[in-house]
């Protein structure tokens, strides 16, 4: 059973849309939670860190914590089609240790124009 | 950026020879990070390090090997690679004075196994 999980996608939506990925996960004693963006051919790269439930924003991006759902989610407001990339679910924190974290396998985002 | 590089690039090497592969930083960071990552399976850990001559392994540890004699190099060995063992590897570390653990991770290197 994996501990990390998120839809494959693809995920497509037009430009200027609101794009929405989410995630579940498994250990409850999970404490930090991330969101990548990859790039085809190219590493992840990190875009939003959070710790606490409740939202987290930043630019375009806002990150939607709920611990008690265990469901942790990215919205990207105004999508473009530069934002077309795989997105990363990363879990940490928990029975795993603090300095490891467990990666879902990714949900492709298409934006078109 | 996180300053790190990884050697080599791409690599293509036969069954049953050993390969290293390196992960070089410049920042002076603890943990360093080994993952391979594989169509629908993500990233999963291989082996990480918490500092000179200190590793563990991941999820995904048979037939690798890791070694930190330095804290700016971080090498991963294939004692005799497979089939099975062709992937894009990743280097990543965690950054001293981070919040919690965020993980910045290295180009990566695509190994080929024929």
């Amino acid at each position: 059973q994996k501990e990390v999980e998120q839809n494959s996608g693809p995920l497509s939506v037009p430009e200027g849309a609101i794009a929405s990925l989410n995630c579940t996960y498994s250990d409850r004693g999970s404490q930090s939670f991330f969101w990548y963006r990859q790039y085809s051919g190219k590493s992840p790269e990190l875009i939003m860190s959070i710790y606490s439930n409740g939202d987290k924003e930043d630019g375009r991006f806002t990150a939607q914590l709920n611990k008690a759902s265990q469901y942790v989610s990215l919205l990207i407001r105004d999508s473009q089609p530069s934002d077309s990339a795989t997105y990363l679910c990363a879990v940490g924190g928990g029975s795993g240790g603090y300095n490891k974290l467990i990666f879902g396998a990714g949900t492709r985002l298409a934006v078109h124009p | 950026d996180a300053g790190i590089t990884q050697s080599p690039r791409h690599k293509v090497t036969e069954t049953g020879t050993p390969v290293t592969l390196r992960c070089h930083q410049t920042e002076n960071h603890r943990y360093m990070y080994w993952y391979r990552q594989d169509p629908g399976h993500g990233l999963r850990l291989i082996h990480y390090s918490y500092g000179v001559k200190d590793t563990d392994k991941g999820e995904v540890s048979d037939g690798y090997s890791v070694s930190r004699s330095k804290t700016e190099d971080f090498l991963l060995t294939l004692e005799s690679a497979t089939s099975s063992q062709t992937s894009v590897y990743f280097c990543a570390i965690s950054k001293q004075g981070a919040t919690f653990n965020e993980q910045f991770f290295g180009p990566g290197t695509r190994l080929t196994v024929l």
